[in-house]
């Protein structure tokens, strides 16, 4: 089945351990993108990458950082987790980042950091 | 990428028709119209998109006005399961800082009911 695999799903974290959310696709995809929600903010972009090694800030990088050494693989990293990073995460991944390309997100990932 | 507006919530009776409606008066001619939803923290489910003609797969329409201000999507037979937030984006994919970006606004919580 083609999908995108976050684990784990619950996490919780105390302050300043460094944690990292694994994101997997089986798809072939290019790009591939963080997101976090918190109510009222929206899902707001954390980081992306559009290939291998080829990685941005998104709009709240701040507190974060990923890799693509892999095509399929794009773990996102807290070095040092704070209370103001809990939240619901998700990874999502797209064929090529053109317009004419839907996404695939996966379940998410609840953190909370205590 | 073009600002959009939806109404905040909307209800349906299970069985009729579910048309949602989305105003992107701003939306430039390289803009697609994308639809997604989330079904209660889950994560956002690709729906349909077009960016000039109306569209339609095995889970909805899209239908985009003639000037592409504004655009609806429908879904036919609405259900119990199509309870879920509704997000209308429009997006360009490959310029400057919003490259392959999602930008969610509030969306539209449509309530399916008996």
């Amino acid at each position: 089945e083609a999908q995108v695999t976050q684990n784990p799903r619950y996490l919780i974290t105390v302050t300043g351990k460094k944690l990292t959310v694994t994101c997997s696709q089986n798809m072939n995809h290019e790009y591939m993108s963080w997101y976090r929600q918190d109510p009222g903010l929206g899902l707001r972009q954390i980081y992306y990458s559009m290939n291998v090694e080829v990685t941005d800030k998104g709009d709240v990088p701040e507190g974060y950082k990923v890799s693509r050494k892999e095509k399929r693989n794009f773990p996102l990293i807290l070095e040092s987790p704070s209370p103001n990073q809990t939240s619901l995460y998700f990874c999502a991944s797209s064929l090529r980042t053109g317009s004419s390309y839907g996404y695939t997100f996966g379940s998410g990932t609840r953190l909370t950091v205590v | 990428d073009a600002k959009t507006t939806q109404p905040p919530s909307m209800d349906c009776a299970e069985g009729r028709a579910a048309n949602l409606p989305c105003n992107h008066s701003t939306i430039s001619g390289n803009e697609y119209v994308y639809w997604y939803r989330q079904i209660h923290s889950q994560g956002p489910q690709y729906i349909i998109h077009g960016l000039k003609n109306n569209e339609t797969n095995e889970m909805a329409s899209l239908i985009i006005t003639e000037d592409r201000k504004s655009s609806t999507l429908i879904l036919p037979h609405a259900t119990l399961r199509d309870t879920a937030v509704y997000y209308c984006i429009v997006r360009v994919g490959n310029i400057g800082t919003s490259y392959g970006k999602l930008t969610f606004g509030q969306g539209t919580i449509l309530t399916v009911h008996p």
